[in-house]
């Protein structure tokens, strides 16, 4: 089956450093998705993605995130200035348009020290 | 705003029997989904079952099935038949009927342990 790509697995930061969070999603899908995940706290949802653009995004995604379909395959979520309270992990998920199922990657686990 | 709440941090469960995992939400909507999520060691999060708020008819899918108490605001997964690869994380979801596909508002979560 298909699968959503994430790199990397793990990736260090210092604070107040420029971070880009990678995805590859499903080749044939529309919609993409990011979640974060800080640890002993609930999944959330940050920012969605339809048509080089946003759809919706919640009260975390502030002017400090942006996302962004570089190549028509890639898809980043770019930190401009990490805080402390960034160190989450981060979930890519993308889905075919019309359709409720979501295809998360592996998750890229970010500490900003 | 909605919430999902997981009571259940953890549950176990012999290998071949029956476990049920608790999630209850709160929403002032009337037209919604709701969903299970299973968190695998690997991390990537797999539908596991999705209910329409809309349907009576509690979903099933093979060994997964949900009980859907609209009053109550309780979506159960009731997993019969455990196996070993039944072990992960599991995720209760809502989304509501007007918010974009993606956006899930997920419970805690609950560590399922099969033992064999």
């Amino acid at each position: 089956e298909p699968e959503v790509t994430q790199t990397p697995s793990h990736q260090v930061t210092q604070m107040g450093q420029e971070v880009i969070l990678r995805c590859v999603p499903i080749s044939n899908h529309l919609y993409f998705y990011w979640y974060r995940q800080i640890l002993g706290q609930k999944v959330e949802f940050l920012v969605s993605f339809y048509n080089n653009e946003i759809s919706e995004k919640s009260e975390i995604f502030d002017d400090q995130f942006s996302v962004e379909r570089p190549d028509g395959s890639n898809f980043t979520l770019k930190i401009r200035s990490t805080k402390l309270e960034d160190s989450a992990m981060y979930f890519c998920a993308s889905s075919i348009q019309g359709m409720e199922k979501l295809f998360f990657g592996s998750g890229t686990q970010l500490s900003v020290l | 705003a909605q919430t999902v709440t997981q009571s259940q941090p953890e549950m176990s469960v012999q290998e071949a029997e029956t476990v049920t995992l608790s999630c209850t939400y709160d929403t002032s909507e009337s037209d919604y989904y709701l969903f299970w999520y299973k968190q695998p060691p690997s991390r990537q999060m797999i539908l596991v079952i999705r209910q329409e708020a809309y349907k009576q008819q509690n979903a099933t899918e093979n060994r997964f099935s949900v009980n859907f108490q609209k009053a109550a605001k309780s979506f159960s997964l009731k997993i019969s038949d455990s196996q070993l690869g039944d072990a992960a994380m599991y995720f209760c979801a809502y989304r509501s009927a007007g918010a974009s596909y993606g956006k899930l508002t997920f419970g805690q979560g609950t560590i399922l342990t099969v033992h064999p």
